[in-house]
Formats: C-alpha cells, sequence, structure tokens
C-alpha cells in the first residue's frame, strides 16, 4: 500500500450499534486526523494524534473515540451511532512531531456513512 | 468565533483565469493552504502560504495578504479537469486547520 488507506468505503448502519473506521498509513508520518465533511460546513476536526500513544480533541470530539497504539493506525469508533453521525469521514495524516506542526496533510479517499 | 470565508460557486470558460477568494479570521495564524477536491474523492493539496506575496506553481498561483487576511488562488489555461471544489484552510494558533465550506468550479467549454 502507498498513502492512506480507510475502511469500509460506505456502510449503513442502524442508530445505535457501534461502529469503528479504520485508518492505516504507511508514510511513517507522526500525525493523524479525522475529520467529517458535511454539505455546506467546512471539514471538521473530530479528534487527532501528534504521535503514537496520545490523542486529542478536535472541534466536534462528542459521541466518538480514538486510539492510536501505533504509529500507522488510527481508528474512530462511534460508541453509539445516531443519525447525525451520517457523514463522509476522511482520515488524513502529516509528518508533524511532538508539538505543533505546519506541514501538509495527506487525507485518505474517505469512508461514507449512513446512520439510520 | 474563527470563519473562513470563500464564494459557494463560480462559473469559467475553458482556456480562461478564474481567481478564488478566501478571507479569514482565525485565534493566531500559522500559514494558510488551498487543497482541490474532485466529486466523491479526497481533498489533495495544492499550496501553502506563510509570508505575504505570491507562490507560483505551474497553472496555480496562490497569493496571501496577512494584514487583510485574504488569500486567492488563481487558476490560468482553465481546463475541464480543473472542475472541482477548491478548500481554503488556515492553521490556527493551536496547529489545528480550520476549513472553508469551499467553493465549487464549474468549468464550461
Amino acid at each position: 500500500i502507498a498513502g492512506i488507506t480507510q475502511a469500509p468505503t460506505s456502510q449503513i448502519l442502524a442508530a445505535g450499534r457501534r461502529m469503528t473506521l479504520r485508518c492505516t498509513q504507511d508514510m511513517r508520518h507522526n500525525a493523524m486526523y479525522w475529520y467529517r465533511q458535511d454539505l455546506g460546513l467546512g471539514l471538521r476536526l473530530i479528534h487527532y494524534s501528534n504521535t503514537a500513544g496520545t490523542t486529542g480533541k478536535g472541534e466536534v470530539p462528542d459521541g466518538y473515540s480514538v486510539s492510536r497504539a501505533n504509529t500507522d493506525d488510527f481508528p474512530l469508533t462511534l460508541a453509539s451511532a445516531v443519525p447525525s453521525q451520517t457523514s463522509v469521514y476522511f482520515c488524513a495524516s502529516s509528518e508533524g512531531g511532538p508539538t505543533g506542526h505546519t506541514d501538509t496533510q495527506y487525507f485518505g479517499p474517505g469512508t461514507r456513512l449512513t446512520v439510520l | 468565533g474563527q470563519n473562513i470565508d470563500q464564494p459557494t460557486e463560480m462559473t469559467a470558460t475553458e482556456g480562461a483565469i478564474v481567481q478564488i477568494n478566501c478571507t479569514y479570521q482565525t485565534s493566531g495564524f500559522n500559514g494558510l493552504f488551498w487543497y482541490q477536491q474532485h466529486a466523491g474523492e479526497a481533498p489533495t493539496f495544492l499550496s501553502y502560504n506563510v509570508l505575504d506575496g505570491l507562490e507560483e506553481k505551474g497553472r496555480f498561483s496562490s497569493f496571501l495578504s496577512r494584514s487583510k487576511g485574504y488569500s486567492y488562488l488563481l487558476l490560468k489555461e482553465l481546463q475541464m479537469k480543473d472542475s472541482a471544489s477548491y478548500l481554503c484552510a488556515v492553521m490556527d494558533s493551536n496547529y489545528q486547520l480550520i476549513w472553508g465550506a469551499g467553493t465549487k468550479l464549474i468549468i464550461k467549454p
């Protein structure tokens, strides 16, 4: 693989169910991010990780959790999905560093999630 | 609050030049990014400005004025494949990207 992969590509989910969106990068980037993209709105940051073992909350973290057990993987979990979480979810990564970085973010292909 | 403004939609003709504007109000500034996003695809990096002035990269150029909170993306010799959304994003004092809603550019033959 090269770059960032996300799985699944799309998913229809019943409200109340638990769901984990997967993200893997092979660029050995330190920083990783989860965004959601909704029509008419800019990308909104859900959670981020500056380096393996650390995570932080973004603009819209409620209802979502993340973990960063290693450099390559950054899964996003919806503990109990609600219809307002219907969105396109993008994972991204950047070279980054432990504190602060202004480098370019590279995006995965996205996961289209529908919660009914 | 933090805010990024850009036009919702623009139309231009193949072969022409188009300028997409972006104004911003953010808590701190650590650079401005432009990304291109084709429908149903991921955003891809176009340019980064942190100092005032014009950065040229082939058919695409990006300008920044920090004192005015203003940037533009200039696309020359438009091609049909340039039909996409163009996203402006500012990195704030916490090194988080604040995104505009994007400008959908429609290219007509």
